[in-house]
């Protein structure tokens, strides 16, 4: 099946520091791919869209000079969290997107905690 | 607006038992997708089931089958025969023709043993 990787699974910043996390698919190409984001005990907040040569699409509320993303090739997405703060901590989750005419599905990563310091 | 709705935040349900869990959905578009993903404490979102709108005929896998009631915009999912596995946040999600998943509030389901 349709596999999604993130790197790195954690990561400890300092504030004031930037971030990167990868999104990978690895078995597929996907021109789509989005990035969330979830706080302790609720749901997954869609932060952006992330579309294969062409700007990333943010949710209203999401700061797209903070959360920088790059959506470089088929298979690869990548969110900056820049100038860190500990308000940026939290479970980062990111999907692949497979559709046709018949059918739709997300394919999710493993989520990236981060925890700025 | 498109909103879903999960309005059970815990449910418990007995070892080997049946448990029932409720979505609710709004949408003005006639064809799109819901799906029931699983959330175990290692966080990784899991497909449970998916049920194509324009399909009248309810999906069900092994264990795990959905109510969907179209007219009425429910989307219940039932688990039958209930193993400790099965212990996990569950989530409610519609794509309503944006090509963006809509999550419900999720809902927290134990097992007792």
């Amino acid at each position: 099946g349709a596999v999604v990787s993130q790197h790195p699974s954690w990561v400890i910043c300092k504030s004031g520091t930037s971030v990167k996390i990868e999104c990978r698919s690895l078995d597929f190409q996907a021109t789509t791919m989005f990035w969330y984001r979830q706080f302790p005990k609720q749901s997954l907040m869609l932060m952006a869209t992330s579309n294969e040569g062409s700007k990333a699409t943010y949710e209203q509320g999401v700061e797209k000079d903070k959360f920088l993303i790059n959506h470089a090739s088929l298979t690869l997405s990548t969110l900056t969290v820049t100038s860190a703060h500990p308000e940026d901590s939290s479970f980062y989750i990111c999907s692949a997107m497979v559709w046709d005419r018949a059918s739709y599905e997300q394919y999710f990563g493993p989520g990236t905690r981060l925890t700025v310091t | 607006a498109q909103t879903v709705t999960q309005s059970q935040p815990e449910m418990s349900v007995q070892e080997a038992e049946t448990v029932t869990l409720s979505c609710t959905y709004d949408t003005s578009e006639s064809d799109y997708y819901l799906f029931w993903y699983k959330q175990p404490p290692s966080r990784q979102m899991i497909l449970v089931i998916r049920q194509e709108a324009y399909k009248q005929q309810n999906a069900t896998e092994n264990r795990f089958s959905v109510n969907f009631q179209k007219a009425a915009k429910s989307f219940s999912l039932k688990i039958s025969d209930s193993q400790l596995g099965d212990a996990a946040m569950y989530f409610c999600a519609c794509e309503f023709g944006n090509e963006k998943l809509t999550f419900g509030t999720g809902t927290r389901l134990t097992i007792i043993p």
